[in-house]
């Protein structure tokens, strides 16, 4: 079974601290995303990585930097935290579809982060 | 960014009922998931679909890939009341892309 994993299942941190999410995936696929998910707004992109030390900025970039210096391990970095980032994150992970049509992406459990 | 659009928005069923749900869009996608998301969890993947027209069963759920490749449905039979949760599909709209779009969600929920 695929397993993506995520470090924290809650957490709480205060306004302008530093907030690291990681993310680990055991299937060697080669993307990862992150996500956060809020009522109503449905799972908005913030940040994917198709290789190692690759990144592309998803729908909502701003105020979030990612790190992937592993294949297995996705960092999402909130570098000054603030209160609108309250929300649920979820990272995902799927193969890449060159060898066929097989683009099954899995989450990881999800981490709720709560920004005073 | 772009939601697929999903109904219905939520629904109350009786217990052993069947349920039907759909995901549509206006444009082609080479991939349908779906997933079912309990509260407070991550989403956890049901069924994936490659072609159009196939049919693919995951125990008492069954998903179709719309012939046309633009919509997509699940069917729950004999539903219990751990059925209860958020179901959405997700659509990719071309290999090679990376960003699935995802569907609004159908909020189940099963009355014992």
């Amino acid at each position: 079974d695929v397993k993506v994993t995520q470090s924290s299942r809650y957490l709480v941190k205060r306004t302008g601290e530093k907030v690291f999410l990681e993310c680990v995936q055991d299937m060697d696929h080669e993307n990862m995303f992150w996500y956060r998910q809020d009522p109503g707004l449905g799972l908005r992109l913030i940040y994917f990585s198709y290789d190692v030390k690759m990144k592309e900025k998803g729908d909502i970039p701003e105020g979030y930097s990612v790190s992937r210096e592993k294949k297995e391990r996705f960092s999402l970095i909130l570098e000054s935290a603030s209160t609108n980032q309250t929300s649920m994150y979820l990272c995902a992970s799927r193969p890449t579809d060159r060898f066929g049509p097989y683009n099954e992406q899995f989450f990881g459990p999800g981490t709720r982060l709560t920004v005073l | 960014g772009q939601q697929l659009n999903q109904s219905p928005q939520s629904m109350f069923i009786q217990e052993g009922e069947d349920v039907s749900m759909n995901c549509t869009s206006s444009s082609i996608f080479n991939t349908w998931l779906w997933y079912k998301q309990d509260p407070g969890e991550g989403p956890v993947l049901l069924i994936a679909l490659y072609k159009a027209g196939e049919l693919t069963s995951n125990g008492r759920l069954t998903a179709q890939f719309g012939i046309t490749r633009k919509d997509s449905f699940l069917n729950i039979s004999a539903s219990i009341p751990s059925d209860v949760g958020i179901y959405f599909c997700a659509g990719l709209p071309r290999y090679g892309t990376y960003k699935y779009i995802f569907g609004t969600g159908t909020r189940l929920k099963v009355l014992a």
